[in-house]
């Protein structure tokens, strides 16, 4: 069975940094991409980032990048998400998700979501 | 970056009904996903590659569309089909996500 979960959220001021963790099991988690996608309270989905495989490529939109750091540590099956620079606009229920490996690029696991609260 | 629109933001069905969910991207793309969120729970994948029911998805479920214009329908509503229903599109790496449809039942 397929599981991925987050943890590492909490409360955080704004402008200091946050690390999340994403356990994965249940697969052959370096066949895998993965990436986060984050959910702000009573908003919709934003995809956060994704990284390949193998960890060789990165992707963010305009709204992280330079903020926030996605990596892999395939020996612990294991995803992260360095944020930096935090802003209350970064206030989201984070989760972990699976990226199926053919070119349509969707989501199939989903994790349970860590919350990230960024307030003074 | 791809904008979808979704439409209707909420609505309400009565059981039995025939639902229908739209999903309209600022630029033609090759598939579309589906996604659907149970109050206080994380998403689960629903249909992906525009057609294809993901595992355990009831037949009553229905994909469609190509280009700019996708639908999700419904064939006949149910109970637990409440739900916020969202499309995603995977497009060059940099995935977007339609503001949702909520789906209330009347």
């Amino acid at each position: 069975e397929v599981q991925l979960v987050e943890s590492g959220g909490g409360l955080v001021q704004p402008g200091r940094s946050l690390k999340l963790s994403c356990a994965a099991s249940g697969f052959t988690f370096s066949s895998f991409a993965m990436a986060w996608v984050r959910q702000a309270p009573k908003k919709g989905l934003e995809w956060v980032a994704t990284i390949t495989s193998g960890g060789s490529n990165t992707y963010y939109p305009d709204s992280v990048k330079g903020r926030f750091t996605i990596s892999r540590d395939n020996a612990k099956s294991t995803l992260y998400l360095q944020m930096d620079s935090l802003r209350s606009e970064d206030t989201a229920t984070y989760y972990c998700a699976r990226r199926d490996t053919t070119v349509s690029h969707y989501f199939d696991y989903w994790g349970q979501g860590v919350m990230v609260t960024v307030s003074s | 970056e791809i904008v979808l629109t979704q439409s209707p933001t909420t609505m309400a069905a009565s059981p039995g009904e025939k639902v229908t969910l739209t999903c309209r991207a600022s630029s033609s793309v090759s598939y579309m996903h589906w996604y659907q969120q149970r109050s206080g729970a994380s998403p689960k994948l629903w249909i992906y590659e525009t057609s294809k029911l993901a595992s355990g998805v009831p037949n009553r479920f229905s994909g469609s569309g190509s280009g700019t214009s996708y639908s999700l329908t419904i064939n006949s509503m149910e109970t637990e089909d409440a739900a916020t229903y969202y499309c995603q599109q995977g497009s060059s790496y940099h995935y977007t996500f339609g503001a949702g449809t909520k789906l209330e039942l009347k």
